[in-house]
């Protein structure tokens, strides 16, 4: 059973620019969250998807976006990068949306925004 | 306010000494509550959540709902625990979104 992988593993942009990452789910896995980690902070809940449709989201504002595709990978798109953006972003997958349903992250993509 | 407090950034122990970590929670209902553990290179990991009631690698968590506490024990310390442990809650319903502490590094000593 393969885990949750994310792409790139490191990247560099700049300010202003606009980025995608990208994560695939573990089999058998029809939910996916992702989560921004600041250095020195406890990842933040950025938004979650559930078979294709956003099912809850924190306070980021809108240009951070995402999707999820139909065989449950999904990607995190960021629009206009400020420099406070530059983090590490995790992915999550679980079986399902409920709150017994376990998740289970991905190594993250670390995001440097100069 | 939804919030997790874990209020020490470093717990130093030395090799056998007993060893809590410290998580209290804010949430206007009944939330579920979980460790997760990060090792050197390694990802995130669930190491325990309250409901199931078990030990993890001698790891055990109560929940009080009084005091809003969900504190981490472990009666003697391994090498092997050196990481960074989060705490963090989740609240019932169709969501499984998770709300994080800012983490304890622990680190035990030889």
């Amino acid at each position: 059973e393969t885990g949750v992988t994310q792409s790139p593993t490191h990247l560099i942009k700049t300010r202003g620019q606009q980025v995608t990452l990208r994560c695939s789910s573990q089999s058998g896995h029809n939910t996916v969250s992702w989560y921004q980690q600041a250095l020195g902070q406890g990842p933040q809940f950025i938004f979650q998807y559930y078979r294709e449709e956003e099912n809850g989201r924190g306070n980021f504002p809108p240009r951070f976006s995402g999707l999820q595709f139909p065989n449950y990978s999904s990607e995190l798109n960021v629009n206009a990068l400020e420099l406070d953006d530059s983090a590490l972003y995790l992915c999550a997958s679980s079986p399902d949306r409920g709150h017994n349903n376990e998740q289970f992250f991905g190594p993250g993509t670390r995001l440097t925004v100069l | 306010a939804q919030r997790v407090t874990q209020p020490e950034k470093l717990l130093s122990v030395f090799k056998g000494a007993p060893v809590e970590l410290k998580c209290n929670y804010s949430y206007s209902g009944s939330p579920e509550l979980f460790w997760y553990v990060q090792y050197s290179r390694q990802r995130l990991q669930l190491l325990l959540r309250h409901i199931s009631r078990e030990s993890i690698k001698g790891f055990t968590a109560d929940l009080n709902k009084g005091e809003t506490s969900f504190h981490l024990k472990k009666p003697f310390a391994q090498e092997e625990d050196s990481a960074m442990y989060y705490c963090a809650l989740s609240g019932l319903g169709t969501t499984n979104k998770l709300i994080f502490g800012t983490g304890t590094l622990l680190a035990v000593q030889p």
